[in-house]
């Protein structure tokens, strides 16, 4: 079945500085591809909608310029996070949806971020 | 807007038990409906889907039947295991078709031997 690969699967970085995410289709093309972030037993929260070539859309209050999301091939999306403080700890999970197989959703392991 | 609203957890059943999470929708066209799983530090992993009112998504003894006049997709387990354990999430497809997954706020459930 269709699998999406997101690395690192944990990281730890310093205030200020900037982490980057990546997520792969690794056996389908995604035409789109969707970055969420989990709170502590909470909800997933939608941050960017990002299709290939094209300039992700944003949900409202996420900050663009803090949460860069590239989307350069039909295979891989990143997530940077820009100058990270530590309230941007969270989990990420990208998700991609798989055009060959009716548009369905797979997702990531997830990348838990934590910010000292 | 559109929205998804779960059961409050956790819920916590004894082995062999029954299981049931219940989902409410709201949405303005006609959404498909899906049960994501998660377990411990991991992503989300489809459970079932739904993709039209009176469809019924089953899978590993899960169930849930896609009931328009409610709004709801409620999850059934006849007899839940031990690892069955793990946060469950409900969820629709934006049904104006930009691909977006609204999400409930998740039940975690732990079943106990």
């Amino acid at each position: 079945g269709a699998v999406v690969s997101q690395h690192p699967s944990r990281v730890i970085c310093k205030s200020g500085t900037s982490v980057k995410i990546e997520c792969r289709s690794l056996d389908f093309q995604a035409t789109t591809m969707f970055w969420y972030r989990q709170f502590p037993k909470k909800s997933l929260m939608l941050m960017a909608t990002s299709n290939e070539g094209s300039k992700a859309t944003y949900e409202q209050g996420v900050e663009k310029d803090k949460f860069l999301i590239n989307h350069a091939s039909l295979t891989l999306s990143t997530l940077t996070v820009t100058s990270a403080h530590p309230e941007d700890s969270s989990f990420y999970i990208c998700s991609a949806r798989d055009r060959g197989q009716g548009y369905g959703y797979t997702f990531g392991s997830g990348t838990r971020l934590t910010v000292v | 807007g559109d929205s998804v609203t779960q059961m409050e957890g956790p819920v916590t059943l004894s082995e062999e038990a029954f299981l049931t999470i219940n989902c409410t929708y709201t949405a303005t066209g006609y959404p498909s409906l899906f049960w994501y799983v998660q377990y411990p530090g991991e992503g989300l992993q489809l459970l079932l889907k739904a993709t039209k009112a009176d469809d019924k998504g089953s899978n590993k003894g899960f169930e849930a039947t896609y009931r328009k006049e409610t709004t709801s997709f409620h999850l059934e387990k006849g007899s839940v295991q031990v690892s069955d354990s793990a946060v469950y999430f409900c969820a629709l497809s934006d049904p104006g078709n930009t691909g977006k997954l609204i999400f409930g706020q998740g039940t975690t459930l732990q079943v106990k031997p």
